[in-house]
């Protein structure tokens, strides 16, 4: 199985500023990354694919790079909308789908 | 628009059963693969079952191997998920998507299993 290791657990960032989420594989998932937001009593929904590809309707703020095992996901100028749960999966070894245990960006 | 929405879930006993089911909406739902992930309260995702198109191919989380049984009915654009033996600790929201890719996308609203005696 796939481990996928996200951090940090918890991030503080203030509006407006900037965000870094990382997120590892325990071995090459090549680029077959996903990133999914989560906001409280919501299902998730696919923000980044690809590693790098931004899914329909998701703002130009969010990027994501990497490739291999180290994946960070940048999202830029936080919005208030912004702040949730995410979490990173691999689909290299699709369908065994394995995610990471999520990071949860808060309001500092 | 492509729509979701699982139902099914409900209080159990451990050692019970119940049945999920996931309707599909606004796209060839015959077309897709399509997976169960699970969220127990306050934790993480993880991902429970899988099911190709025509239903030829399946796999599961060795976590529920054996226990729990997915299946779909492309003519009434509708999964399933039958749990049984449920314990304590498949206790979740139960949600269904669609995979694009490998992608999830998108998913359903969710229905919470809770299984307490």
């Amino acid at each position: 199985e796939i481990v996928m290791t996200q951090s940090p657990a918890t991030l503080s960032v203030s509006p407006g500023e900037r965000a870094t989420l990382s997120c590892r594989a325990s071995q090459s998932v090549s680029s077959n990354l996903a990133w999914y937001q989560q906001k409280p009593g919501q299902a998730p929904r696919l923000l980044i694919y690809g590693a790098s590809t931004r899914a329909t309707g998701i703002p130009a703020r969010f990027s994501g790079s990497g490739s291999g095992t180290e994946f960070t996901l940048t999202i830029s100028s936080l919005q208030s909308e912004d702040f949730a749960v995410y979490y990173c999966q691999q689909y290299n070894n699709w369908p065994l789908y394995t995610f990471g245990q999520g990071t949860k960006l808060e309001i500092k | 628009q492509v729509q979701l929405v699982e139902s099914g879930g409900g209080l159990v006993k451990p050692g019970g059963s119940l049945r999920l089911s996931c309707a599909a909406s606004g796209f060839t739902f015959s077309d897709y693969y399509m997976s169960w992930i699970r969220q127990a309260p306050g934790k993480g995702l993880e991902w429970v079952s899988y099911i190709s198109s025509s239903g030829s191919t399946i796999y599961y989380a060795d976590s529920v191997k054996g226990r729990f049984t997915i299946s779909r009915d492309n003519a009434k654009n509708s999964l399933y998920l039958q749990m049984n033996s449920l314990r304590a600790e498949d206790t979740a929201v139960y949600y269904c998507a669609r995979s694009v890719a490998g992608t999830l996308l998108p998913w359903g609203q969710g229905t919470l299993v809770t299984v307490s005696s």
